[in-house]
């Protein structure tokens, strides 16, 4: 079946350093993926829709300036976050799709917990 | 603008009994609907899909229903178990947006 890299799983670091997340698709080419956040005790929201070799669409609220998406290639999308602080300790998840409408099933990745000092 | 809501938010009950847990969206414009489970500081596992075109699912002890039409869908767990204890999520795809949104959660603890 489909498979769902990301990496790292966990990362800490310093406040106001950038840390980069990778989702690879390991079996398909993903022409969608999604990339989402979760707090604490909290679902999953979507932070931005990244499309292979063109800008990532945002949602509401979310700075597209500290989180820099890049879909470069139809395996791989990079989320990352820029001069990280606390607050933006969190779960991280992506998500990637294959683009065939009406049928279209989406595989996650395992996630990554990012902890900023 | 696509909502997902569970309900309950949280459920507690005794092993073995069969529960039904509620997802309800306003958008019927979708491909489809997915139940996952996810544990306590983990990714999440797929459990059940159900494509549009469908009514429901079934995976061992769990069943998935859809109604399209009125943006609903229940996950029926039977002879629950201490191991089905986390938080179940549903999550819709499709809809004007084309996006995966998720549904709020429902946490779920199965007591021995």
């Amino acid at each position: 079946g489909a498979v769902v890299s990301q990496h790292p799983s966990r990362v800490i670091c310093k406040s106001g350093t950038s840390v980069k997340i990778e989702c690879r698709s390991l079996d398909f080419q993903a022409t969608t993926m999604f990339w989402y956040r979760q707090f604490p005790k909290q679902s999953l929201m979507l932070m931005a829709t990244s499309n292979e070799g063109s800008k990532a669409t945002y949602e509401q609220g979310v700075e597209k300036d500290k989180f820099l998406i890049n879909h470069a290639s139809l395996t791989l999308s990079t989320l990352t976050v820029t001069s990280a602080h606390p607050e933006d300790s969190s779960f991280y998840i992506c998500s990637a799709a294959t683009g065939m409408a009406g049928a279209n099933v989406l595989t996650f990745g395992a996630g990554s917990r990012l902890t900023v000092l | 603008k696509q909502e997902v809501t569970q309900i309950p938010a949280a459920l507690s009950v005794p092993e073995g009994e069969n529960l039904v847990l509620n997802c309800s969206f306003t958008d019927s414009a979708i491909y489809n609907l997915q139940w996952f489970r996810q544990d306590p500081g983990k990714g999440l596992t797929s459990l059940l899909l159900i494509q549009s075109s469908q009514r429901e699912q079934t995976s061992g002890r769990l069943n998935a229903s859809l109604d399209k039409s009125s943006g609903r869908s229940t996950l029926y767990i039977a002879a629950s178990q201490p191991g089905d204890s986390a938080t179940y999520l549903c999550a819709v795809y499709g809809g004007a947006t084309n996006k995966l949104i998720f549904g709020t959660g429902t946490l779920l603890a199965v007591q021995p």
